[in-house]
């Protein structure tokens, strides 16, 4: 069985801190690697995507990928009230549709 | 204005009673993809589809079926619902893969 792990949290952070969100993953196959985020009431929407190992860093975002480790992580940097939500991981493992996500770890930023 | 559909919004059912959940995107997307989502679990695929005529589970797909006869849109079927299937259901679609999938407003189902 496939698993994507995440911490629920709640995680909370001050404004104008990073915020550091992480996710583990058992298959070593694993091909694509995405960071979603929810507003409470809301639906998903994607914020990162990653495929290789190392930074990607988009705006404010940073996803971080260590295949090796298993590992792949969103930073949030001078995090805003506005980014208070749920983020979900989510792993694609195969050159199919098929999609794994985590549990989600709620944010709080904090003013 | 590009998006993805779902009717009905909110639904309550009893046990057994058949219903769909429809969904439908004006995107022109090859992909389409139905979730669930319940506390502490997030997001578990049910089915999804790759193009039209092409259909596969996901994580969790028993008690449920899906049909892909035209691209616009990708039904929820559930034969005989079960208080288990309690939740709220997310359609997303995308073009070429599951790569940048736009999810739907979500359908909140309660069966009794």
């Amino acid at each position: 069985q496939k698993e994507v792990e995440q911490n629920s949290g709640p995680l909370s952070v001050p404004e104008g801190a990073i915020a550091s969100l992480n996710c583990t993953y058992s298959d070593r196959v694993s091909q694509s690697f995405f960071w979603y985020r929810q507003y409470s009431g809301k639906s998903p929407e994607l914020i990162m995507s990653i495929y290789s190992n190392g930074d990607k860093e988009d705006g404010r975002f940073t996803a971080q990928l260590n295949k090796a480790s298993q590992y792949v992580s969103l930073l949030i940097r001078d995090s805003q009230p506005s980014d208070s939500a749920t983020y979900l991981c989510a792993v694609k493992y195969n050159q199919g549709g098929k999609l794994i996500f985590g549990q989600g770890t709620e944010l709080s930023v904090k003013p | 204005e590009a998006q993805v559909t779902q009717n009905p919004r909110y639904l309550i059912t009893v046990t057994g009673k058949k219903l769909t959940v429809t969904c439908s995107q004006n995107m022109n997307h090859e992909y389409m993809s139905w979730y669930r989502q319940d506390p502490g679990l997030g997001l578990r695929q049910i089915y999804y589809s790759m193009n039209v005529e092409v259909t596969d589970k996901g994580d969790v797909p028993e008690g449920y079926k899906v049909s892909r006869k035209e691209k616009r849109n990708f039904p929820l079927i559930l034969e005989s619902p079960s208080p288990n299937q309690t939740s709220l259901y997310f359609c997303a679609s995308s073009f070429g893969g599951v790569e940048t999938q736009y999810f739907g407003p979500g359908t909140r189902l309660l069966v009794l």
